[in-house]
């Protein structure tokens, strides 16, 4: 299986500061059709996810345009230029290249200062 | 637009079974697959298993197999997941979420709590 590792694991950063959540994977996340399957989600205190990018990059309808993800390969990364009070909660990463099963990081818990 | 909507909590006692429903609209169920996540107290998303509504496929996680079955009723646009001889740490959320192949989590339903005491 896939294993799916984040860094830092909790955040605490500044509104109105930039922020940056970093996911590995343990082999190469680009499959056979030259795609890579990373997506990324948010999971606010007692809701469910909420997809915010899908294949590393491509965020999803109505997600900011502060979040952006990036990277290839095994290293990814999470940005939120400048974090708003909405920004809290759990972020993680998930790969759907080598499934199943699919696989999750432990998630990043961003918190405001 | 897409939506799931779940079945309520549940509180069952060890040794039995639950079952929990996942109702989709706004979209054409027969066209995605539905993935089974749940979240202990506290614990990250940990994937269950996948079924695909139009044919007979599933993919469980190994560590639920021979615990969980998944199906489905496209006559009412339902997916169901039952897990059995339930244990103490089975108590959890429950989300179903859209699934179609490499197109993961893009609609998610609210969660069902199921809770496993004596």
């Amino acid at each position: 299986d896939v294993v799916m590792t984040q860094s830092p694991l909790s955040l605490p950063v500044t509104l109105g500061q930039p922020a940056s959540i970093s996911c590995r994977s343990s082999q190469s996340l680009v499959y056979s059709d030259e795609n890579t399957y990373l997506n990324w989600f948010h999971q606010r205190p007692g809701q469910s996810p909420r997809r915010l990018i899908y294949m590393v990059s491509n965020r999803d309808s109505g997600v900011p345009d502060r979040f952006s993800g990036s990277g290839s390969g095994t290293d990814f990364t999470l940005k939120i230029s400048r974090v708003e009070a909405e920004d809290v909660g759990v972020y993680y990463c998930m790969q759907g290249t080598h499934w199943p099963p699919r696989t999750f990081g432990p998630g990043t818990k961003v918190e405001i200062k | 637009q897409a939506q799931l909507v779940q079945s309520g909590a549940e509180v069952k006692k060890p040794g039995a079974s639950v079952k929990v429903s996942c109702k989709a609209s706004g979209y054409s169920f027969i066209s995605y697959g539905i993935s089974w996540v749940r979240q202990a107290p506290g614990q990250g998303l940990e994937w269950m298993g996948w079924i695909s509504p139009h044919n007979p496929n599933r993919n469980y996680a190994q560590k639920f197999q021979g615990r969980v079955t998944m199906t489905t009723d496209t006559s009412t646009s339902t997916a169901y997941m039952e897990l059995r001889s339930l244990r103490f740490d089975d108590t959890a959320v429950y989300y179903c979420t859209r699934d179609q192949g490499h197109d993961f989590g893009d609609v998610w339903g609210k969660g069902t709590t199921v809770t496993v005491s004596s």
